[in-house]
């Protein structure tokens, strides 16, 4: 079946240019991450969604940043002003509500975002 | 969530079992041990977690200590395509977050 897609797939933006960064889930899962992953480094959570409700933006590095998934499926994340430290792969997972056993989180292949 | 510590690369032969260490020496009772692996160009990807019994599944296998301080992924017979990070991850069942360290770098040689 459809996993998680991502578009696009890669992205070159100017400094201070804004973009846009979109996620489609597995159809029917609730739960909604987005994660940051540097080069040579592991994923950073960045923002969680349960349906609609953004529940935790802790992981947002500044106000630059901004996700939203208005109807519960589909999500984006928005980078204003783009600066070069913004140069990285941003990966969107899903999954279905969690229960006491098991929690897998379903990753797309991510968008790479370069800033020049 | 406990913090884990994973050697930053390894290396297998093809055919051979790959042995993939990870200390969670603080881990807590309620928390499980996930392992996700990262292709390269890929998003990582569910392999297997456990919480003290040992597990298995199509893809691997955990060996987790009893006193739950380490564990093992065990990849049976590791083909070219298990080339890949390797990430173990502890994470209690109230956690939606999953929090990536460095990971380990399999390499599987022909």
């Amino acid at each position: 079946g459809a996993g998680v897609s991502q578009s696009p797939r890669y992205k070159v933006a100017k400094r201070g240019q804004d973009v846009a960064l979109r996620c489609d889930p597995i159809s029917g899962h609730v739960s909604l991450f987005w994660y940051q992953q540097a080069l040579g480094q592991g994923p950073e959570f960045l923002t969680y969604f349960q349906n609609e409700a953004q529940l935790d933006k802790s992981g947002l590095p500044s106000d630059r940043f901004f996700a939203e998934r208005p109807e519960g499926s589909v999500s984006t994340l928005k980078i204003q002003r783009t600066q070069q430290e913004d140069s990285a792969v941003y990966l969107c997972a899903s999954s279905f509500p969690r229960d006491s056993i098991t929690y897998e989180q379903y990753f797309g292949p991510g968008t790479r975002l370069t800033v020049t | 969530d406990a913090k884990t510590t994973q050697p930053p690369s390894m290396d297998c032969a093809e055919g051979r079992a790959a042995n993939l260490p990870c200390n969670h020496s603080t881990i807590s009772g309620n928390e499980y041990v996930y392992w996700y692996r990262q292709i390269h160009s890929q998003g990582p990807q569910y392999i297997i977690h456990g919480l003290k019994n040992n597990e298995t599944n199509e893809m691997a296998s955990l060996i987790i200590t009893e006193d739950r301080k380490s564990s093992t992924l065990i990849l049976p017979h590791a083909t070219l395509r298990d080339t890949a990070v390797y990430y173990c991850i502890v994470r209690s069942d109230s956690s939606y977050k999953l929090i990536f360290g460095s990971g380990t770098r399999l390499l599987v040689r022909p």
